[in-house]
């Protein structure tokens, strides 16, 4: 059974601070996904990796697919208070299996 | 609109009735999905659509849920004799095709139901 851990689970951290989240399996992912989630909505695709290694960059989030394609890293620099929700990992080709989510708060 | 839409938003139920939850994705989506996903946890797999087939339903927790797409367009998940363990939000997700890979999942703002 595949599953993704991510950690960690709760971050509170300043305005302007960075910070990275990890997702991890012992599994091999084809592609891993990243999504943001607000309460009361549905969660919002960040982006995709696919290739082991490969690096994205979406303003000032930085996107890492491991080599083995098992692991997959965030990382938010000089972190803003819209920053702040419930960051997902996903994989899967089409049954995606879901991270246990890391709840980041930019506190002003 | 241009992105999936769930109806209703919120349904609260009695336990024991039936209820009927509708999910219209991006229009040209071939792919349709429904996740669960319960308070603090990350969305769980419930079934796959292709067109107007399931083509998986391995995630169904039991025979009170049942999902339809007759037309290939919009779906409606279906549960029986709603129990309170079934309170969670249910989220649509649509894509433009299946198992190709990368392919990415949109998702509706969810529907979110409490069994009384």
């Amino acid at each position: 059974t595949q599953l993704l851990e991510q950690s960690p689970q709760f971050l509170s951290i300043q305005e302007g601070e960075n910070l990275t989240v990890y997702c991890n399996s012992s599994s091999v992912f084809s592609s891993l996904q990243w999504y943001r989630q607000e309460p009361g909505e549905g969660p919002v695709l960040l982006v995709t990796v696919v290739t082991g290694g490969e690096v994205k960059k979406l303003k000032r989030l930085t996107f890492q697919f491991g080599d083995a394609r098992k692991d997959s890293s965030l990382h938010i620099t000089a972190a803003q208070p819209g920053d702040t929700g419930l960051y997902l990992c996903a994989g899967g080709t089409y049954k995606y299996i879901f991270g246990t989510g890391t709840r980041l708060k930019v506190l002003a | 609109g241009a992105g999936v839409s769930q109806t209703p938003s919120n349904k609260v139920t009695e336990k024991g009735k039936y209820v009927e939850l509708r999910c219209d994705p991006i229009s040209g989506h071939t792919a349709l999905y429904w996740y669960r996903q319960s308070l603090g946890q990350g969305p769980e797999f419930l079934i796959y659509f292709q067109g107007t087939g399931a083509a998986d339903d391995s995630g169904l927790p039991n025979d009170r849920f049942f999902a339809v797409r007759p037309e290939g367009s919009v779906s409606t998940l279906k549960i029986q004799r709603t129990e309170r363990g079934d309170s969670a939000v249910y989220l649509c997700a649509s894509s433009a095709r299946g198992t190709v890979l990368g392919n990415e999942q949109f998702f509706g703002p969810g529907t979110r139901l409490t069994v009384l």
